[in-house]
């Protein structure tokens, strides 16, 4: 079993949709939680970062995490074609730990 | 303040070659980790360097190794290059001893083993 899980997608929305990505993991140990995006070809984009559970935003992203159900997610309101990328859950036990990352979900948001 | 940068962007090598890819931290960051980056996946962490000393390594075998030299750039090296190596490198500059745990990624290097 992979520490963290996420759905590779592809996900599809139209203009303006709100978009909710996830990831769960196995290791209760996690404490430090980010969302990643990755532009083809490009290197990952640090978007939001959460230490242990309750949500954060920033402008039209939201993070969230339940540590009890070992569940976190990322939702995208009034999305943009720009937003279009693949998006990359990730997370750690300690500062300066090694991150743990999903597989990425690929997101398309259609004008 | 500038961000990360590595080199090359691109490599193409062939299968028992050795490789040295290159990262400059963020300014102000002392600490440098390395991941691979294979297509459709999410990057696996290989090690990490804090202030020139290994700090940390996942599951990859000592043919993949590194350095921190006193201007916190690093080098990522690859002997004996397998066919499976073929990926996106990807260096992520931190600061170990700072309350957040963000780290910021490169543009990554993109390594073909023929």
């Amino acid at each position: 079993q992979k520490e963290v899980e996420q759905d590779p997608g592809p996900l599809s929305v139209p203009e303006g949709a709100i978009v909710s990505l996830n990831c769960t993991y196995s290791n209760s140990a996690f404490q430090y939680f980010m969302w990643y995006r990755q532009y083809s070809r490009k290197g990952p984009e640090l978007l939001m970062y959460t230490y242990s559970s309750g949500n954060k935003e920033d402008g039209r992203f939201t993070a969230q995490v339940d540590k009890s159900s070992k569940y976190i997610s990322l939702f995208i309101r009034d999305s943009q074609p720009s937003d279009s990328a693949t998006y990359l859950c990730a997370m750690s036990r300690n500062t300066g730990n090694q991150f743990y990352f999903g597989t990425g979900t690929s997101l398309t948001v259609i004008p | 303040e500038t961000g990360v940068t590595q080199s090359p962007t691109h490599l193409i090598k062939t299968r028992g070659q050795q490789v040295t890819l290159r990262c400059s931290s963020q300014s102000g960051h002392n600490t440098v980790s390395w991941y691979q980056q294979a297509l459709g996946q999410g990057p696996q962490f290989i090690f990490q360097y804090y202030r020139e000393e290994e700090n940390g390594r996942g599951n990859f075998p000592p043919r993949f190794s590194g350095l921190q030299f006193p201007n916190y750039s690093s080098e990522l090296n690859v002997n004996a290059l397998e066919l499976d190596d073929s990926a996106l490198y990807l260096c992520a500059s931190s600061t170990l001893a700072g309350v957040n745990n963000e780290q910021f990624f490169g543009p990554g290097t993109r390594l073909t083993v023929l």
